[in-house]
């Protein structure tokens, strides 16, 4: 069965640091979300990713954070300077179209740990 | 402000008793319903889903859920708990138009007693 894939599974970084979370989505899938959960928190919506652009993002996604598709597989999010705050398990999920009758597919995360 | 409440944050049931994990939504209009399952080191897995017709759902695993408008609530239930049922449960929502986010709730964690 296809599945999500994200690497690295844990990132250790400095604060300050730019670090790069990758996914490679569903190979058919056409909408990409990232989302994250802090110890203890819930799953929280940060963007999502249609067609080359942003179509949706919440207000957790500042200018920290970008997201790109680099190529026809890759689905990365990037945090310029990270904050301690920012450690949280990072979760990357596609979908294959748009509407709610798909399920959106998630990997297993990124666990990112900020020092 | 549109919301997911999962009331209880722990919960162990005996391998073989029947569990209900509950969940309630904050939104004026009918939402879309999701109830996702991680293990330890895996992604969320769908259990089920419920966009509308019948309020109970059957999903994956031998779980099901019941949509119940009056009470704004998705309550997951299975019959006979397994020990690999052990995991984290979320129940998340759907408000908005096609291809949005889905907002979570902040899981439920499942122990299985032998």
């Amino acid at each position: 069965e296809p599945e999500v894939t994200q690497t690295p599974s844990h990132q250790v970084t400095q604060m300050g640091q730019e670090v790069i979370l990758r996914c490679v989505p569903i190979s058919n899938h056409l909408y990409f979300y990232w989302y994250r959960q802090i110890l203890g928190q819930k799953v929280e919506f940060l963007v999502s990713f249609y067609n080359n652009e942003i179509s949706e993002k919440s207000e957790i996604f500042d200018d920290q954070f970008s997201v790109e598709r680099p190529d026809g597989s890759n689905f990365t999010l990037k945090i310029r300077s990270t904050k301690l705050e920012d450690s949280a398990m990072y979760f990357c999920a596609s979908k294959s179209s748009a509407g709610f009758t798909d399920t959106q597919y998630f990997g297993p995360g990124t666990r990112l740990t900020v020092l | 402000a549109q919301s997911v409440t999962q009331p209880d944050i722990h919960i162990t049931v005996s391998e073989g008793a029947s569990l209900e994990l509950r969940c309630n939504y904050s939104y004026g209009a009918t939402p879309y319903l999701f109830w996702y399952v991680q293990s330890p080191g895996q992604g969320l897995q769908l259990l089920l889903k419920y966009f509308s017709g019948d309020t109970l759902v059957q999903g994956i695993k031998g779980f099901e859920a019941e949509f119940k408008r009056s009470q704004s609530s998705f309550n997951l239930r299975k019959p006979s708990v397994h020990w690999s049922d052990a995991a984290e449960y979320f129940c998340a929502v759907a408000f908005n138009q096609a291809g949005t986010a889905l907002i979570f709730g902040k899981g439920t964690t499942l122990s299985v007693s032998s």
